[in-house]
């Protein structure tokens, strides 16, 4: 799976859109990107994924580079509630191996998103 | 409600005894998945199932063993073989597949002095 940086940590304020980027220059054609975030001492929660094109969802956006190089997640009203770290991650989707490898989760170490009153 | 449950939320043992912690799930998801994690750190795969009474090791299964008698059940157990214990352990179950979303219980606080 390829790897993605992201910032350690980014602010926001209260109502406004929260922009969190991601850089997977390395990124194979067959790889997804996930998003999912992790509220403190809780399990993390899925949020969004997308191939190529942008894609939408009750709780974001996420806006994928033509060369898929990079993307970003979009929290388009940020709630203190939405303070949490965000993990970026690419992965394969394939159906060749139904051994559980390719549906492995990589995190990284995320994204602390802070969102002030 | 649908989910997955983890217990206990915080666990204290000694070091040398083993534990075993619980995770169910009413998803009716095939596969099911253990990971650790560390202060400050992504998360680490250490087992999963696809399959009732079937299971593979993840990265960093040392020390832990499982098993998958059910398909709503996927116990981990810790053992005294396993160096650094203390960590946050998260179950997570899916649709069976490459490309379905995870779905994360609430994590067990393991503590081990």
């Amino acid at each position: 799976d390829a790897k993605t940086t992201q910032p350690t940590s980014m602010d926001c304020a209260e109502g406004r859109a929260a922009n969190l980027p991601c850089n997977h220059s390395t990124i194979s054609g067959n790889e997804y990107v996930y998003w999912y975030r992790q509220i403190h001492s809780q399990g993390p929660q899925y949020i969004i994924h997308g191939l190529k094109n942008n894609e939408t969802n009750e709780m974001a956006s996420l806006i994928i580079t033509e060369d898929r190089k990079s993307s970003t997640l979009i929290l388009p009203h940020a709630t203190l509630r939405d303070t949490a770290v965000y993990y970026c991650i690419v992965r394969v989707a394939r159906s060749l191996d139904y051994g559980g490898a390719t549906n492995k989760l990589i995190f990284g170490t995320g994204t602390l998103l802070a969102v002030q009153p | 409600d649908g989910g997955i449950t983890q217990s206990p939320k915080y666990l204290f043992r000694k070091e040398g005894q083993n534990v075993t912690l619980s995770c169910e799930q009413n998803l009716n998801h095939d596969a099911m998945y253990w990971y650790r994690q560390d202060p400050g750190q992504g998360l680490r795969l250490i087992y999963y199932s696809q399959i009732v009474n079937d299971f593979q090791k993840g990265d960093i299964a040392e020390g832990y063993s499982v098993s998958r008698e059910k398909k709503e059940s996927f116990p981990l157990t810790v053992t005294s073989a396993q160096k650094n214990p203390t960590a946050f352990y998260l179950c997570a179950s899916s649709i069976k597949g490459p490309n379905y979303e995870q779905y994360f219980g609430p994590g067990t606080r393991l503590t081990v002095t």
